[in-house]
């Protein structure tokens, strides 16, 4: 696997579900990144880890929660979610050693909340 | 807080033509970084093209290039010799760098997108 990769590609749970969605990257970056893409709005940032430590959290609901075991991987735990969060889930990834700090994106986890 | 606009919800092109989508940004610092990505239907989010703002010659990436205009805060991006494949959602997106622990990451807020659609 190269660049970064993310599981499942589709979801589709109950609001009552317990799930997590996964993100591996396999490009030695030191940053990990959540964004919510819904139809009609800009990307959302949700959570940011940088080294491992959770550097930034959006005001986001205590139902999606984040955990960063290591630098490579990065999980978003999903409980008693609700329609309207349903959403296209993207993982990005970056590295302070470039000075552009760009993030390279996975493909993303379509989530649908019935 | 940072803003990205871009004004074109969609835009067509003819293949083999010359597109340019809009965006502009507000913000009150001097330093940062504006990128334009790809996002094909596909939905892997690919990245384009970057510009240092500090840097006053517009960045060029083979067919995609950059017309960068600092006072006016804008930042279009233009496609030459439109390909079928370039067909896509196109984002802005505007860099902040905030510091963690010594460590920077980059913190991006991103334009509403453009799709645009290449005609054969």
């Amino acid at each position: 696997e190269t660049g970064v990769t993310q599981t499942p590609r589709h979801l589709v749970m109950g609001m009552t579900n317990k799930k997590s969605l996964k993100c591996e990257q396999h490009l030695g970056h030191n940053a990990m990144y959540w964004y919510k893409q819904s139809a009609k709005k800009p990307l959302e940032l949700m959570f940011v880890y940088s080294l491992e430590e959770r550097v930034e959290n959006n005001s986001v609901p205590s139902r999606f929660s984040p955990e960063c075991p290591n630098s490579s991987h990065l999980f978003l735990h999903l409980h008693t979610l609700q329609p309207e969060d349903s959403a296209l889930y993207l993982c990005a990834s970056s590295s302070d050693s470039s000075s552009y700090n760009e993030q390279f994106f996975g493909p993303g986890t379509r989530l649908t909340v019935l | 807080a940072q803003t990205v606009t871009q004004s074109q919800p969609e835009m067509s092109v003819q293949e083999a033509e010359t597109v340019t989508l809009s965006c502009t940004y507000d913000t009150s610092e001097s330093d940062y970084y504006l990128f334009w990505y790809k996002q094909p239907p596909s939905r892997q989010m690919i990245l384009v093209i970057r510009q240092e703002a500090y840097k006053q010659q517009n960045a060029t990436e083979n067919r995609f290039s950059v017309n960068f205009q600092k006072a006016a805060k804008s930042f279009s991006l233009k496609i030459s010799d439109s390909q079928l494949g370039d067909a896509a959602m196109y984002f802005c997106a505007y860099r902040s760098a905030i510091n963690a622990g010594g460590t920077s990451y980059g913190k991006l807020t991103f334009g509403q997108g453009t799709i645009l659609t290449v005609h054969p």
